[in-house]
């Protein structure tokens, strides 16, 4: 099972809410992502978790701030969002074992900020 | 850092083989991976290579590496039109981190 599930499949939220994006992954993953991907554009790393410690951190703006609670839930929360922010949200995981970084993918949360 | 770059577009007739071509700037990626999205959807790995190999075959996907010239390949052979998708190939940075090209659309004409 190669499965990473990301909830909600679609979200729209105005300025001045806070929502969350949550997923979960059960393959016994230690590293899990965060990624950014605005149309017709490759994905944008955001943050990177290995071991449930925030080891990147791509200079990301304080209205999105990651959580990992344990080693098969991460979550993005979100607040105070600007419209620009509007994107697909893709969260990946992997095993980051021996220089191997195969990534496994959820479908994404198309966040629309209003 | 590193920099990927593909083609922006690729069409072919049904049954025809498709060829994606991807570059890299940086020589010690250990490895190269291929994902392929499709309109809506999330990343779908597709096949990797180590860099000390220059081919891998995996049913109807062929990739070659030129590690002296930084030039990857994707062939997918007898291309259908279930494979018309965006297609990326990433690099491995070292720092857990990949970083993808732009994406090259596969159109698939019937």
């Amino acid at each position: 099972d190669t499965e990473v599930t990301q909830t909600p499949k679609h979200l729209v939220m105005g300025m001045t809410n806070k929502k969350s994006l949550k997923c979960e992954q059960h393959m016994g993953h230690r590293a899990m992502y965060w990624y950014k991907q605005k149309a017709k554009k490759p994905p944008e790393l955001m943050f990177v978790y290995s071991y449930e410690k925030l080891s990147i951190n791509e200079s990301v703006p304080s209205r999105f701030s990651p959580e990992c609670p344990n080693s098969s839930l991460l979550n993005l929360h979100l607040h105070a969002l600007q419209p620009e922010d509007s994107a697909l949200y893709l969260c990946a995981s992997s095993q980051d074992r021996g220089g191997k970084n195969i990534q496994y993918f959820g479908a994404g949360t198309r966040l629309s900020v209003l | 850092g590193e920099d990927v770059e593909q083609s922006l577009f690729l069409s072919v007739r049904e049954g025809d083989s498709s060829v994606i071509n991807c570059t890299y700037t940086d020589s010690s990626s250990t490895y190269l991976y291929w994902y392929k999205q499709e309109p809506g959807a999330g990343l779908q790995l597709l096949t990797y290579i180590f860099s000390n190999m220059d081919m891998k075959q995996d049913q109807r996907l062929t990739v070659l590496l030129n590690k002296k010239d930084k030039h990857l390949s994707l062939r997918i052979a007898d291309t259908q039109t279930g494979d018309s998708a965006i297609y990326f190939c990433a690099a491995d940075t070292g720092r857990r981190a990949l970083t993808f090209g732009s994406g090259t659309r596969l159109q698939v004409q019937p």
